[in-house]
């Protein structure tokens, strides 16, 4: 079953621009996390964000958090050709609140453009 | 390296053979997970241990799946008579705890069958 919904599926920007993704999920969670791929690469963690916070930032990047829209949103500022990436939000399975399985989505996949 | 580890890289079976997927995480990471990743798509949780201890393997498709974690440290991801649609990226992933941690993933084995 999928948890988090991305949005758009493909974003295509030059350098210097902002990058914004949404995502959309369907239960309660404790949590939400952003994770980033590399083309042919494992995935690297980016933000976590907790249920009580609504807005986290991390260098370029800026994570907000909607409870009662059950939405995130990841703002990537001043892109780089090297974010080049798949992004996913990511939140524990409901179902399985003692493991910390995770379930993605299909994610977006952002081109930057040098 | 500190990072969780996986071989092969790439692994090419043919129909019908058995393979063997191992993963070293993060010296210390109590929890270890395995997802299966289709070309365009989000990973997809198959087991999860906490040291030694299988304690979720409901995402693993058939019983030609098998994961061990003997010593709490490697494990070892079977699949015995292999299929054409098990042909993915087979993600290991680790974190220090079990629930709101991050998962530190390794950059998979590629798995095609012919």
């Amino acid at each position: 079953s999928q948890q988090g919904e991305e949005d758009p599926q493909a974003l295509s920007i030059q350098e210097g621009e902002n990058a914004t993704m949404n995502c959309s999920y369907k239960t309660s969670i404790n949590n939400l996390q952003w994770y980033r791929q590399n083309s042919g690469r494992g995935l690297v963690h980016l933000i976590l964000i907790r249920s009580n916070e609504r807005e986290k930032h991390s260098g370029r990047l800026r994570v907000t958090l909607d409870t009662s829209k059950k939405s995130s949103s990841l703002l990537i500022t001043a892109s780089r050709a090297a974010d080049t990436a798949s992004y996913f939000c990511v939140s524990p399975d409901p179902g399985s609140s003692n493991t910390g399985k995770l379930i993605f989505g299909q994610g977006t996949t952002l081109q930057v453009k040098p | 390296g500190a990072g969780v580890s996986q071989s092969p890289r790439y692994k090419v079976a043919k129909r019908g053979q058995d393979v063997a997927l191992r993963c070293d995480p993060i010296s210390g990471h109590v929890s270890l997970f395995w997802y299966q990743q289709a070309l365009g798509q989000g990973p997809e949780f198959l087991t999860y241990f906490q040291n030694e201890a299988q304690l979720d393997k409901s995402g693993l498709p058939s019983d030609r799946f098998f994961a061990e974690r003997p010593e709490g440290s490697v494990s070892t991801l079977k699949i015995q008579r292999t299929q054409q649609e098990d042909s993915a990226v087979y993600l290991c992933a680790s974190s220090f705890g079990r629930v709101n941690q991050p998962q530190h993933f390794g950059d998979g084995t590629r798995l095609s069958i012919l």
